[in-house]
């Protein structure tokens, strides 16, 4: 099946620091999404990318489909920002698979 | 537009015994999906409803099975519970027709004695 791998794993930052996120996948697919888990366990939607360029305030993410990798920009963090950030993948019918995903701290 | 959620939150379960999970979808989505989520494994997909047929399944025992209803809502069940199926159980919400964004509930945090 197809893999996802995310790096870093660990991130830790001092506030107002930019950091990206990347995520790189095994196969063509049909959808990519970018999520932010927050520490009670939701999974909150971020980016809806499979191809492109894409921003948010303070965050963008660019997917290049033809050379399969996704990055997550953060600019300017917060430590709102701290949490785990998960790419998923969709490979078939409404069929996510996730990435390891990258935890992130923020200290003030 | 209310947001997908998952009921209960919070379960305390016995070795042996079954339990139930519910998740309401966003209106007008048709789409269901579970996943489970767990410190060794991540998350990982479970299955997807779709006009109360299930369209793809992950790889999971038979225990675990699932249905839809008329109005989209989505129930999944787990038989015999072992120690291991204590998780974070959460679904997902989504048009349904393929490659499309999903949005995903609270979910129902299992705990399994």
């Amino acid at each position: 099946g197809i893999q996802v791998e995310q790096s870093p794993p660990d991130l830790i930052l001092q506030e107002g620091a930019n950091s990206t996120l990347r995520c790189n996948f095994s196969d063509s697919v049909n959808n990519l999404q970018w999520f932010h888990q927050n520490p009670w366990g939701q999974l909150i939607n971020l980016f809806y990318i499979p191809s492109g360029t894409k921003q948010n305030g303070r965050l963008s993410a660019t997917t290049v489909a033809t050379e399969r990798y996704s990055l997550l920009y953060i600019s300017s963090s917060q430590t709102t920002d701290s949490g785990v950030y998960f790419c998923a993948v969709e490979t078939g019918f409404q069929k996510l698979v996730f990435g390891t995903g990258t935890r992130l701290l923020v200290s003030p | 537009k209310a947001g997908v959620t998952q009921t209960p939150r919070y379960l305390i379960k016995t070795r042996g015994q079954q339990v139930t999970l519910s998740c309401s979808p966003i209106s007008g989505h048709r789409s269901v999906s579970w996943y489970q989520q767990t410190p060794g494994q991540g998350l990982q997909f479970l299955f997807e409803y779709f006009s109360e047929t299930q369209r793809n399944k992950g790889n999971f025992p038979g225990r675990f099975s699932g249905r839809q209803f008329s109005n989209s809502r989505s129930e999944m069940n787990v038989s015999t519970l072992e120690l291991g199926d204590s998780a974070l159980y959460l679904c997902a919400s989504s048009l349904g027709s393929g490659g499309d964004e999903q949005y995903f509930g609270p979910g129902t945090r299992l705990t399994v004695t």
